[in-house]
């Protein structure tokens, strides 16, 4: 069951902040998001696992809501290179060893 | 090393045509994932391969051939493709099966054009 992201698509200032979620309607075992460059390949950022342990890059900030199955990644202060689509992937209770992702949402941060 | 390759970048073909992708990481990773990508979508997964054995297949039309030589290199045979199955082919990585602790590392793609 694919995972549903809101906004599905936000313009930023520099400097300014923003909030990607992800919700679904299954028990959640994990969370990924991931960014991808026009053109370019999805890169990680960050695991979410449920219990609350997490796994990523140091600059980037999320959370995992279990009662209400739904993360949320934080980009603060954001610069130029923050621009592309986010997409959060989903392993749930039912998805057997898969990861269904979202359908994205785009992010451009004008100067 | 920490990449995923892919080749070749772009690839037109026609409908008789048969064709290979392929896919190499140098890792170690014991995971290895084929993704189809269209335009303004997120990636679907096609086919998971675990230990060298396929181990998930999303019900692919089998004019899509996956095939793991090793635990290196990944190949996606392609024969009688339809204008519709155009599309980026992402390839993956990951430390082992199963997404729960395993980020996934992905090649650029092969940007794929069916005449």
């Amino acid at each position: 069951q694919q995972p549903v992201q809101s906004p599905q698509a936000v313009i930023l200032r520099e400097g300014e902040d923003a909030v990607i979620n992800c919700s679904s309607s299954k028990a959640l075992y994990s969370v990924h998001w991931y960014r991808q460059k026009h053109g370019e390949a999805p890169v990680f950022l960050m695991i979410l696992l449920k219990g609350g342990e997490q796994k990523g890059h140091e600059k980037i900030s999320a959370s995992f809501n279990e009662k209400k199955q739904q993360s949320s990644l934080y980009l603060t202060a954001s610069q130029l290179s923050y621009s592309g689509t986010y997409f959060c992937g989903t392993e749930t209770e039912t998805s057997g060893s898969r990861l269904t992702f979202g359908e994205g949402t785009q992010l451009t941060v004008n100067p | 090393d920490t990449e995923v390759t892919q080749t070749p970048k772009h690839l037109v073909m026609g409908m008789t045509n048969k064709k290979s992708l392929k896919c190499e990481q140098h890792m170690g990773h014991r995971a290895m994932y084929w993704y189809k990508q269209k335009a303004k979508k997120p990636p679907e997964l096609m086919f998971v391969y675990s230990y060298e054995k396929l181990s998930i297949n999303e019900s692919v039309p089998s004019r899509f051939s996956p095939e793991c030589p090793n635990s290196s290199l990944l190949n996606l045979h392609l024969h009688a493709l339809q204008p519709e199955d155009s599309a980026l082919y992402l390839c993956a990585s990951s430390q082992d099966p199963g997404p729960t602790y395993n980020e996934q590392f992905f090649g650029p793609g092969t940007r794929l054009t069916v005449l």
